[in-house]
């Protein structure tokens, strides 16, 4: 069964510092990884798409990096903004079979970027 | 191109209810996945439908059940409302199987669901 993990819970940063966050994941086997960001009380916008055959995508001030061996992704955010602040979720889908691409969640890190 | 919607915004119900809870694909997607999100957790995955049939769920009891529309259009049931029910409820809608893994799944903004 995959569980995936996030780490940390949350992170409070000044505006301007650049940040990781760190998301890891027990099952090696995966097809992609995604970052999504989920502000209070609303959807999930999908901030980042990694094949497994990837070992980074870059989208803006966002860098996403992939190491299927280790198990581990890490989500860069440069030159932080007041907008940054939001909740960051990890997923990875599972395939064939039965419900492709259902996605399997970490708990997220919540990012507060104070001015 | 619209995206996906979900209505109603928020609903309140009380225990042993039963809720409808409705979702509107985007545009050219026949698949149709809903989550459940509690407070402070990440989306847990309750079922898949994809063209009209489910197409695998994940730990929930029968009383959560589904419905996809010819239209792609989908509903989300719960009958016998719990307190544990409370939650804010995500549907995501994506092209289908033949586009996995590159494409990825647009999530709808959410039913914030209290069970009093």
């Amino acid at each position: 069964k995959q569980e995936v993990t996030q780490i940390p819970a949350a992170l409070s940063v000044p505006e301007g510092e650049n940040l990781v966050l760190n998301c890891s994941f027990t099952d090696s086997a995966i097809y992609n990884l995604q970052w999504f960001r989920q502000d209070p009380g609303k959807g999930l916008t999908s901030l980042l798409l990694i094949q497994s055959s990837q070992r980074e995508q870059t989208s803006g001030r966002l860098n996403a990096s992939l190491d299927k061996s280790s198990g581990r992704s890490t989500l860069y955010i440069a030159a932080s903004q007041p907008g940054d602040s939001a909740t960051y979720l990890c997923a990875v889908p599972s395939a064939g079979g039965t419900s492709y691409g259902k996605l399997t969640f970490g708990q997220g890190t919540i990012l507060t970027v104070h001015p | 191109e619209t995206g996906v919607t979900q209505s109603p915004t928020h609903l309140i119900k009380t225990r042993g209810q039963q809720v409808t809870l409705r979702c509107s694909s985007q545009s050219g997607h026949n698949t149709v996945s809903w989550y459940q999100q509690a407070l402070g957790q990440g989306p847990q995955f309750i079922f898949q439908y994809y063209r009209e049939e489910e197409n695998g769920r994940g730990n929930f009891p029968p009383r959560f059940s589904g419905l996809q529309f010819p239209n792609y259009s989908s509903e989300l049931n719960v009958n016998a409302l719990e307190l544990d029910d409370s939650a804010l409820y995500l549907c995501a809608s994506s092209s289908g199987p033949q586009s996995f893994p590159t494409d990825t799944q647009y999530f709808g903004p959410g039913t914030r669901l209290t069970v009093l």
